[in-house]
């Protein structure tokens, strides 16, 4: 069965650091991956996706992330992060049903944001 | 295009009675999406339609779990007799195909 696995429940950076946190899925196999971000008392927001192709893959809010087969890893980074970041953050990969698909979560990261 | 809309925002019931939740999906999508956030984690998928049909649930899914769809336009969770384990956030997420996903800002239920 699919799983995501994200190690790090907090992390901290100070205002303007580079940010990565680390997402490892199990999936037999090519992944549909994504990343949303998760405001307090709100609703998902994707912020990118992989299905195919580039390895490297655009979002919004200036995050991209990394597709590494050998590593079944899909790293989330930001090269400067905004107070406006701090957040809680989510893997998921897709997996289908015999009908529909559905999105297979990791527990998430949450962000904490110095200054 | 409003966004996925649910109702109520906010919950608090006590033990055993029954609750209800709404979801407005995007009108033009007909996949429709329940799923479960518990404190510390990541959603759990629980149903899913496509149209009015409910065509997958999942194991956490307990008998005292209902949802409807019905006339493939809004949705319908219902819980009966709640136990302090179904406090929750209950996110509804609509998409046209595929992981195109739109998720609503959930319902937070506490069961006191």
């Amino acid at each position: 069965a699919q799983s995501v696995t994200q190690p790090d429940i907090h992390i901290t950076v100070s205002e303007g650091a580079s940010l990565e946190l680390r997402c490892n899925y199990s999936y037999g196999a090519t992944p549909y991956l994504f990343w949303y971000v998760q405001s307090p008392g709100q609703g998902l927001q994707l912020l990118l996706k992989y299905f195919s192709g580039d390895t490297l893959v655009q979002g919004i809010k200036g995050f991209e992330a990394e597709f590494k087969r050998s590593q079944s890893s899909f790293n989330l980074r930001k090269p400067s992060v905004h107070w406006s970041d701090a957040a809680e953050y989510f893997c998921a990969v897709g997996a289908s049903m015999e009908y529909g698909n559905k999105l297979v979560f990791g527990a998430g990261t949450i962000l904490r944001v110095k200054s | 295009d409003t966004g996925v809309s649910q109702d109520p925002r906010h919950k608090i019931t006590k033990r055993g009675q029954n609750v209800t939740f709404r979801c407005d999906p995007i009108s033009e999508h007909n996949r429709l999406y329940w799923y479960r956030q518990t404190l510390g984690q990541g959603p759990e998928f629980l149903t899913y339609f496509q149209n009015e049909a409910q065509l997958e649930k999942s194991r956490l899914l307990s008998d005292r779990f209902s949802a409807e769809r019905p006339k493939g336009s809004f949705s319908t969770l219902e819980i009966q007799r709640t136990e302090q384990g179904d406090s929750a956030m209950y996110l509804c997420a609509s998409s046209l195909r595929g992981y195109g996903y739109t998720f609503g800002s959930g319902t937070r239920l506490t069961v006191v």
